[in-house]
């Protein structure tokens, strides 16, 4: 089964309006991370969180983890044409010997010219 | 750097066949994946080699489902036979092996399946 559950499962906005996306899991984990899946590129790994941490930013994306509520954010400000694609949260499991990924659904995301 | 090479792009088979996947790792990389990905789902981890030994394999179907890794590199996954629910993108990544310190996955371009 899958661990997370992305919110909005669909989300179309303006260019140059930010974007935000949530994500929710079960388990306690060691990391969260997002992905990004477009036709061109494939899966692509955009952002990782630790467990330890609240938030973190890189270039235009900011995460934020809340282990209390097991949810995550990722906001994409300033969204281009090119940030259309799907996004996906995954996480790994602390309690496993192994480190496989769990995704969820997804958000599709399209940003509107 | 290369990416993680997968082959064929594109797979159709009739229902009852068997297929075969084929997937090069970034090298260095000792921890290997493959994922089925359903359309509009996210991807599901089937199995994990660190180097040639399996890892995890709790989600692999082993009634139809077959992957080995021989000599830690290269990795194949089979289907034998091949039922219509299978159709779906076949995703290989890999990773470096320190668990838990660089668990970033780095991802193929995936092989479609479709069984009809």
């Amino acid at each position: 089964s899958q661990q997370g559950e992305e919110d909005p499962q669909a989300l179309s906005i303006q260019e140059g309006e930010n974007a935000t996306m949530n994500c929710s899991y079960k388990t306690s984990i060691n990391n969260l991370q997002w992905y990004r899946q477009n036709s061109g590129r494939g899966l692509v790994h955009l952002i990782l969180i630790r467990s330890n941490e609240r938030e973190k930013h890189s270039g235009r994306l900011r995460v934020t983890l809340d282990t209390s509520k097991k949810s995550s954010s990722l906001l994409i400000t300033a969204s281009r044409a090119a940030d259309t694609a799907s996004y996906f949260c995954a996480t790994d499991w602390s309690g496993g010997g192994a480190d496989g990924l769990t995704f969820g659904k997804g958000t599709h995301l399209i940003i509107q010219p | 750097e290369a990416g993680v090479a997968q082959s064929p792009r594109y797979k159709i088979i009739e229902k009852r066949q068997s297929v075969a996947f084929w997937c090069n790792p970034i090298s260095g990389h000792a921890t290997l994946y493959w994922y089925q990905q359903i359309l509009g789902q996210g991807p599901k981890l089937l199995i994990q080699f660190q180097n040639n030994g399996v890892v995890d394999d709790s989600q692999l179907p082993k009634d139809r489902f077959s992957a080995e890794r021989l000599k830690g590199v290269d990795s194949t996954l089979k289907i034998q036979p091949a039922k219509l629910e299978d159709s779906a993108v076949y995703l290989c990544a890999s990773s470096f092996p320190i668990r838990g310190k660089y668990p970033e996955a780095f991802f193929g371009q995936g092989t479609r399946l479709t069984v009809v």
